[in-house]
């Protein structure tokens, strides 16, 4: 019974198309997270929402928009992607927001844009 | 804003053990560090977190030192099934509701396992 599941799992497409990326944990957080992770294996935080309210919103392009209809769900859009968009996409969750609480991530989304 | 930095790879063998350091010079009172342990085409998976001196549980310690300005992950005894990608987090999710404080993933320490 996976704890934080992503879908797809794989996603190729064109310049210029929109793509989701959906995210669902089952464990009951009030939180949820995306990052993105490059070639370089860098981790960096995109979104964040606490109880469907966008908490952080980095420097990302508004070409990337998050949704989330629930606590149990955050979506990724993206509109008109670019080459630079391909990396490995994941979603995490945690219990809150609160001080040391750890985060639990799903198995990642790799998006090859050509 | 506490960046981490971590060394790039790491070599042993199997039995022995690791010791992981992170440097994160500008970390905040109110923040944690955690570790998180990254498999190939696998989402990072927590290991470990603390605040001071040191925590232990059934897979690593850490060892944080009175100025908190660095931490060591020690991994006991490692076999080959601990080959991955280490990571240094520092930050209090706490305060990004507030003050717009950031998570931040150090850049990771790859190790390798040998037989």
């Amino acid at each position: 019974d996976t704890a934080v599941s992503q879908t797809p799992k794989y996603l190729v497409t064109q310049m210029g198309n929109d793509k989701s990326i959906k995210c669902e944990q089952n464990l009951g957080h009030d939180t949820m997270y995306w990052y993105k992770q490059d070639s370089k294996k860098f981790l960096k935080i995109m979104f964040s929402y606490n109880n469907k309210e966008l908490i952080i919103n980095e420097t990302v392009p508004n070409r990337f928009s998050p949704k989330s209809p629930d606590k149990a769900h955050l979506n990724l859009h993206i509109n008109s992607l670019e080459l630079g968009d391909s990396a490995v996409y994941f979603c995490a969750s945690s219990q809150d927001l609160a001080g040391g609480t750890s985060q639990f991530f799903g198995p990642g989304t790799r998006l090859t844009v050509l | 804003l506490a960046k981490t930095t971590q060394p790039i790879s790491m070599d042993s063998y199997e039995g022995q053990e690791v010791n992981i350091t992170c440097s994160h010079n500008n970390i905040a009172t109110n923040d944690y560090i955690t570790w998180y342990q990254q498999f190939p085409s696998q989402g990072p998976r927590f290991i470990i977190q603390g605040y001071k001196t040191k925590v232990t549980n059934e897979v690593a310690s850490l060892f944080i030192p009175a100025d908190r300005k660095s931490s060591t992950l020690s991994l006991p005894r490692v076999s080959l099934s601990d080959t991955a990608v280490y990571y240094c987090l520092v930050g209090d999710s706490g305060m990004i509701y507030n003050q717009g404080g950031k998570l931040i993933f150090g850049q990771g320490t790859e190790l390798s396992v040998k037989p």
